[in-house]
């Protein structure tokens, strides 16, 4: 069964750190999303691509946090430099595309402790 | 701004029994509504996806009821197993983009 790949699963860091997490959608799907979720809440959405290009990133930290689809397959969320407050579990999603059922696939995430 | 409530935050019953789970929306203009369930440290894995025109979708034990006009869905799960202790998260989709707003989530503990 086709998955969404994230790595790594875990990052510690230290404050002021830079770190990356990558992305690779299930083959095919357009639409991709960045999602952080804090524990104990619902996951809230950071970024959106459809192909390569960004749908919507008005909640995307950008004095610190970028995200880039370069060939509209995979992609890497950057955070640069790390707070305190970026501890979270980053979570990758993909999906077809609304036109299609709109349902969308969800990666294990990655889980960022920053010390 | 949709909002989305999931009420309660926690719930603990007996297994075997029948519960259901509640989600309330505030904008009822959405393309669909997708209930996940996600166990601790893990990602989301998709439940149950109810398209706008659809009342309701099964799968196996699970079913989930979408009432637009109201803004609420709720998610029936039958025999509750060990196994099915988790938290459950509820989320909509809205037209134009497709942005999913999630609710909070109720964690589920199911009692042997």
């Amino acid at each position: 069964e086709a998955e969404v790949a994230q790595s790594p699963r875990y990052k510690i860091t230290e404050k002021s750190q830079a770190v990356a997490f990558w992305c690779d959608p299930i083959s095919g799907h357009a639409t991709l999303y960045w999602y952080r979720q804090i524990l104990g809440q619902g996951p809230e959405l950071l970024v959106q691509f459809q192909d390569e290009s960004v749908v919507d990133d008005s909640q995307l930290p950008k004095d610190r946090f970028s995200a880039e689809r370069l060939k509209g397959v995979d992609s890497t969320l950057k955070i640069q430099p790390a707070e305190l407050g970026d501890s979270a579990m980053y979570l990758c999603a993909s999906g077809q595309g609304v036109s299609i059922t709109g349902e969308l696939f969800f990666g294990e995430g990655s889980r960022l402790t920053v010390l | 701004k949709q909002e989305v409530t999931q009420i309660p935050a926690a719930l603990s019953v007996p297994e075997g029994e029948n519960l259901v789970l509640n989600c309330s929306f505030t904008d009822s203009a959405i393309y669909n509504l997708q209930w996940f369930r996600q166990d601790p440290g893990k990602g989301l894995t998709s439940l149950l996806l109810i398209q706008s025109s659809q009342r309701e979708q099964t799968s196996g034990r699970l079913n989930a009821s979408l009432d637009k006009s109201s803004g609420r869905s709720t998610l029936y799960i039958a025999a509750s197993q060990p196994g099915d202790s988790a938290t459950y998260l509820c989320a909509v989709k809205g037209f134009g983009n497709e942005k999913l707003t999630f609710g909070t989530g109720t964690r589920l503990t199911i009692i042997p």
